[in-house]
């Protein structure tokens, strides 16, 4: 079946402005995973949905960002006021519940670049 | 937290040879993932290895599990180009996120 989804593939934007990020998961999955990836790093947890709800925000650098997950399917990841520190590849991963041992099902990325 | 450390950060081998990557933990493994990402691409799940002393194989790719060392190898065979790309590995500490370390670096020359 097809796997994660993520638009767009590149998102170039200015400093200040607002962005979103979408995820549509593999179908079935209810935990939906948000990573950042700087270059050079691995990815970096930023939130985790356990159907709607987000069950862990801990990753979340700030409240300039935010994750919502409405129907419990697709997740729109949303970043107000940019900076160019936030510059780096977003991930999108999925799995069918959010057990230690559910393997994540990564996406292709959102590479966003602040100028 | 947990950090994950990953050795070599880089490695270029000759196709056809052996090569083996690490990866170890500062806590207690419960789960160590291996995945592969190229450039442009997301990560692309190769094993999960949960018990001490687990092995598994996926063709030419060996992954290893010591729980002891709190330690987990990556074994590829024969390299071949297609090997070439970024390999990750991913645990989690008890109930926490997953922590991923920071890469190695595999390119195979013909």
């Amino acid at each position: 079946g097809a796997g994660v989804s993520q638009t767009p593939s590149n998102k170039v934007t200015e400093k200040g402005k607002y962005v979103e990020l979408r995820c549509d998961p593999i179908s079935g999955h209810t935990a939906l995973y948000w990573y950042r990836q700087s270059l050079g790093q691995g990815p970096e947890f930023l939130i985790y949905f356990q159907g709607t709800g987000a069950a862990d925000d801990s990753g979340l650098p700030n409240d300039r960002f935010f994750a919502v997950r409405p129907e419990g399917s697709v997740s729109t990841l949303k970043i107000q006021r940019t900076e160019r520190g936030d510059s780096a590849v977003y991930l999108c991963a999925s799995s069918w519940t959010s057990g230690l041992t559910d393997t994540q099902y990564f996406g292709p990325g959102t590479r966003l670049t602040v100028l | 937290s947990q950090e994950l450390e990953q050795s070599p950060q880089s490695l270029i081998v000759q196709e056809g040879k052996n090569l083996t990557i690490n990866c170890t933990s500062s806590k207690t493994l419960y789960g160590l993932y291996w995945y592969k990402q190229k450039y442009g691409e997301g990560l692309i799940f190769l094993m999960m290895l949960q018990k001490g002393g687990e092995e598994k194989s996926h063709e030419k790719i060996t992954a290893k599990l010591d729980e002891k060392k709190q330690q987990s190898s990556l074994h590829i065979t024969a390299s071949q180009p297609s090997h070439a790309g970024i390999y990750l590995c991913g645990a989690h500490s008890g109930n926490t996120p997953l922590v991923f370390g920071k890469g190695t670096r595999l390119s195979v020359i013909a």
